[in-house]
C-alpha cells in the first residue's frame, strides 16, 4: 500500500509570496490531518478533514492559511502571503474510520517550508 | 488547555541499556494515546493504547497507559544505535478527534 505522500519535500520562498503544499493520503482513508513543526517546538495540530469536510480547524494560525480537500481525496494547504514565522515542517497524516479515534495516524515525510 | 509533557527532553545511553520514556497528559475527553518514533522524516507508528494497565509489546519495545494518573510510559530494553530517534506521544482529544503531540524525547544510543 502506498503511504502518505507530500509535495514538495522542500520549498524556499520570499516573504509575501504564496506557497501551496499538497498531500495525498493513503487510499480509502477518510481522515486527513495537517500538522506543523516549528523549529524546537512540538508538532502542532492545524486542522482535520473527514472526507471533504473540515471537522476541526482550530489550529489554523490565521486567515493567511487555507486548506482544501475537494472530493475527499488529496488536500492542499495554501499560505498567502507567507510570513517569516510560517517557516517549519508541515506534516500531513491520514487514518481510517469515520471518527479517526480508533486507528493510528500515518504520516507523510513532510514539506519543509523556509520563508526568507 | 490540553497539555502533553514528555520527559526527559533528551537522553544519552549506551547500547544494551534500558530506557523509560514518560508522557503525562491533561486532555479533555481522552480516548486513546499513540506513540511514534521519528528519525529523519515521517514519524512512524509504534503503539496505540486505549485501556489502562494493558501492556503492548513489540520486540524490545513496550508501552503501558495509566488513565487514572494520566500518563503513559514507553520502555526500550537492550537499546541499539538504531533506536536513536525522537519519541513522540500523542493523546487523542475525542471532542473533535485531534491528536495532540508532546515535544518528544530525543534518545541517542551510543555504540
Amino acid at each position: 500500500e502506498a503511504g502518505v505522500t507530500q509535495f514538495p519535500s522542500h520549498s524556499v520562498i520570499e516573504k509575501g509570496q504564496t506557497v501551496t503544499l499538497r498531500c495525498d493520503p493513503i487510499s480509502g482513508h477518510d481522515n486527513l490531518y495537517w500538522y506543523r513543526r516549528v523549529m524546537g517546538k512540538e508538532i502542532k495540530f492545524l486542522l482535520h478533514f473527514v472526507k471533504e469536510s473540515k471537522q476541526d480547524e482550530s489550529g489554523m494560525p490565521n486567515n493567511r492559511f487555507l486548506a482544501e480537500r475537494t472530493g475527499g481525496t488529496y488536500s492542499t494547504l495554501k499560505v498567502q502571503p507567507a510570513e517569516l514565522e510560517d517557516s517549519g515542517v508541515y506534516f500531513c497524516a491520514s487514518s481510517q474510520g469515520f471518527t479517526g479515534g480508533n486507528s493510528p495516524l500515518h504520516f507523510g515525510n513532510g514539506t519543509r517550508l523556509t520563508v526568507t | 488547555e490540553d497539555k502533553v509533557v514528555q520527559s526527559p527532553l533528551s537522553l544519552v545511553v549506551h547500547e544494551g541499556d534500558t530506557v523509560t520514556l514518560n508522557c503525562s497528559y491533561e486532555v479533555t475527553n481522552f480516548r486513546s494515546l499513540l506513540w511514534y518514533k521519528q528519525e529523519k522524516k515521517a514519524p512512524t507508528f509504534l503503539f496505540m493504547l486505549t485501556s489502562s494497565g494493558i501492556e503492548k509489546k513489540s520486540g524490545r519495545l513496550s508501552s503501558i497507559l495509566d488513565k487514572k494518573e494520566l500518563f503513559s510510559i514507553l520502555n526500550i530494553t537492550a537499546t541499539q544505535t538504531g533506536d536513536s530517534a525522537v519519541y513522540l506521544c500523542a493523546p487523542l482529544y475525542s471532542g473533535t478527534y485531534k491528536y495532540i503531540f508532546g515535544t518528544g524525547t530525543r534518545l541517542k544510543v551510543l555504540a
